[in-house]
C-alpha cells in the first residue's frame, strides 16, 4: 500500500476555500486516491475519488498532478460544519484493506 | 433508507472478557469490513467479509474474529479483552468487494472501554 503524509491540522475561516495536500510518492498505477472526511464519534464518509486530473462533485474538488505523487481535496467556502478529520487514502478501487493513517484535523472558524 | 446500523453503541468490559459487537449493512449490500480506530488514530482495517467469506484480514491477533450470516450482517468477535483494545469499532458495508470506487459506508461504531 502506497504511504501517504497530510498536514496534521489546518485552520481556515469561515467562507474561505480550503485546499488539503496529500502526498504519496510510492503510489502504483493501479492506485486510486480516495479522500473520507469524519466527524467525531461518527464513521468516516466518503468524499470523492480520482485517478488523474481534476475530479469535481457537490462537495468538493480533487486535483491530481501528471505525476500522480500529490493530490489535493479542495473544499470551496467552508463552514463551521466542515471542522472534521480528512483522510487521504491511495489503493486500488476495490481494495479491502485501505490505510487511514492519521488525517489532517480541520478546524473552520467563525 | 436505513444506513449501517451498529450494536451495541458503548460497551464496558474488563481485562480477560470476550465481547460480540454486531453489524447490519445497508440493504443490498453484501460486503462488510470492520474497522478498529484507537483514540487520535484513523481507522485501521481488520477484516473483509463478503458472501459469508473472509476476503480480508488486517494485522490483527488471532484474539480477532468474525463472521458473516445469510442475511449479510455481520459479527466481530475479541476474545481475552486487553486494554489496548479500546477503541472505537466501525463496521463498513458496500455493495461488492470489488468495485469501480473505493466508496464504504460507515456505520456509527460501537466505542469499546476495556477496564
Amino acid at each position: 500500500l502506497a504511504k501517504t503524509t497530510q498536514p496534521i491540522s489546518m485552520d481556515s475561516y469561515e467562507g474561505q476555500e480550503v485546499n488539503i495536500t496529500c502526498s504519496h510518492n510510492n503510489i502504483a498505477t493501479n492506485d486510486y486516491i480516495t479522500w473520507y472526511q469524519q466527524f467525531p464519534s461518527q464513521g468516516p464518509r466518503f468524499i470523492i475519488q480520482g485517478y488523474k486530473t481534476k475530479v469535481t462533485n457537490e462537495v468538493a474538488s480533487l486535483f491530481i498532478p501528471a505525476d500522480r505523487k500529490s493530490s489535493t481535496l479542495s473544499l470551496p467556502r467552508v463552514s463551521l460544519s466542515d471542522t472534521a478529520v480528512y483522510y487521504c487514502l491511495v489503493g486500488e478501487t476495490g481494495a479491502n484493506n485501505l490505510f487511514f493513517g492519521t488525517g489532517t484535523r480541520l478546524t473552520v472558524i467563525p | 433508507d436505513a444506513g449501517v446500523t451498529q450494536s451495541p453503541t458503548h460497551l464496558i468490559k474488563t481485562r480477560g472478557q470476550h465481547v460480540t459487537l454486531r453489524c447490519s449493512p445497508i440493504s443490498g449490500h453484501k460486503s462488510v469490513s470492520w474497522y478498529q480506530q484507537v483514540l487520535g488514530q484513523g481507522p485501521q482495517f481488520i477484516f473483509q467479509y463478503y458472501e459469508k467469506e473472509e476476503r480480508g484480514r488486517g494485522n490483527f491477533p488471532d484474539r480477532f474474529s468474525a463472521r458473516q450470516f445469510p442475511n449479510y450482517s455481520s459479527e466481530l468477535n475479541v476474545n481475552a479483552l486487553l486494554l489496548g483494545d479500546s477503541a472505537l469499532y466501525l463496521c463498513a458495508s458496500r455493495m461488492a468487494p470489488l468495485g469501480n470506487y473505493n466508496e464504504q459506508f460507515f456505520g456509527p461504531g460501537t466505542r469499546l472501554t476495556v477496564l
